[in-house]
């Protein structure tokens, strides 16, 4: 699977858009993008996830480059609950493969 | 409801003795795995599953051991030989590709087992 490189922290005031980055550099054609969040000593919950196109749920959008090597992970109007690590990762699809975390960008919002 | 259930949540252990971790899904899912959490660090794989009786190595496999005797149980034993035994210990599960379904994993509550 390959390789993400994320900020290791960042800061969002309330009410305002979080734009996380991320970049995969090296990631092949049947990988995707999925994103999770870790809120302190809890599980990580799943986000979202695309392989090219943009994508958008209840909780956040996916923004991912043309060229698939970065993306952006936004929560439109971040609050105070959205403080948390969040996660890239790069998944094959094509076969079963293993999940693998990297440090993740520590998000803090703030009034 | 369907979920993925991790017991204990909080285990201590004294030092020299092996100790298994629990970890149960509902969800139907094929592939599971297990992760090592150190304070302010990312997840580390240590073994994933992705179909009854068979198991990969992750990362950081050494000094850990797990089965997968059935698809629903994914039990993790630390051993005597992992050195620094004391972390978080977290379970996920998912679906494999081309069974249309979802195939984002499902993560437990975790485990934090701590060695004295």
């Amino acid at each position: 699977d390959a390789k993400t490189t994320q900020p290791t922290s960042m800061d969002c005031a309330e009410g305002r858009a979080a734009n996380l980055p991320c970049n995969h550099s090296t990631i092949s054609g049947n990988e995707y993008v999925y994103w999770y969040r870790q809120i302190h000593s809890q599980g990580p919950q799943y986000i979202i996830h695309g392989l090219k196109n943009n994508e958008t749920n209840e909780m956040a959008s996916l923004i991912i480059t043309e060229d698939r090597k970065s993306s952006t992970l936004i929560l439109p109007h971040a609050t105070l609950r959205d403080t948390a690590v969040y996660y890239c990762i790069v998944r094959s699809i094509g076969t079963a493969s293993k999940l693998t975390f990297g440090t993740g960008t520590r998000l803090q919002v703030t009034l | 409801d369907g979920g993925i259930t991790q017991s204990p949540k909080y285990l201590f252990r004294k030092e020299g003795q092996n100790v298994t971790l629990s970890c149960e899904q509902n969800l139907n899912h094929d592939a599971m795995y297990w992760y090592r959490q150190d304070p302010g660090q990312g997840l580390r794989l240590i073994y994933y599953s992705q179909i009854v009786n068979d198991f990969q190595k992750g990362d950081i496999a050494e000094g850990y051991s797990v089965s997968r005797e059935k698809k629903e149980s994914f039990p993790l034993t630390v051993t005597s030989a992992q050195k620094n035994p004391t972390a978080f210990y977290l379970c996920a599960s998912s679906a494999l590709p081309g069974q249309g379904a979802r195939t984002e994993a499902f993560f437990g509550q975790g485990t934090r087992l701590t060695v004295v």
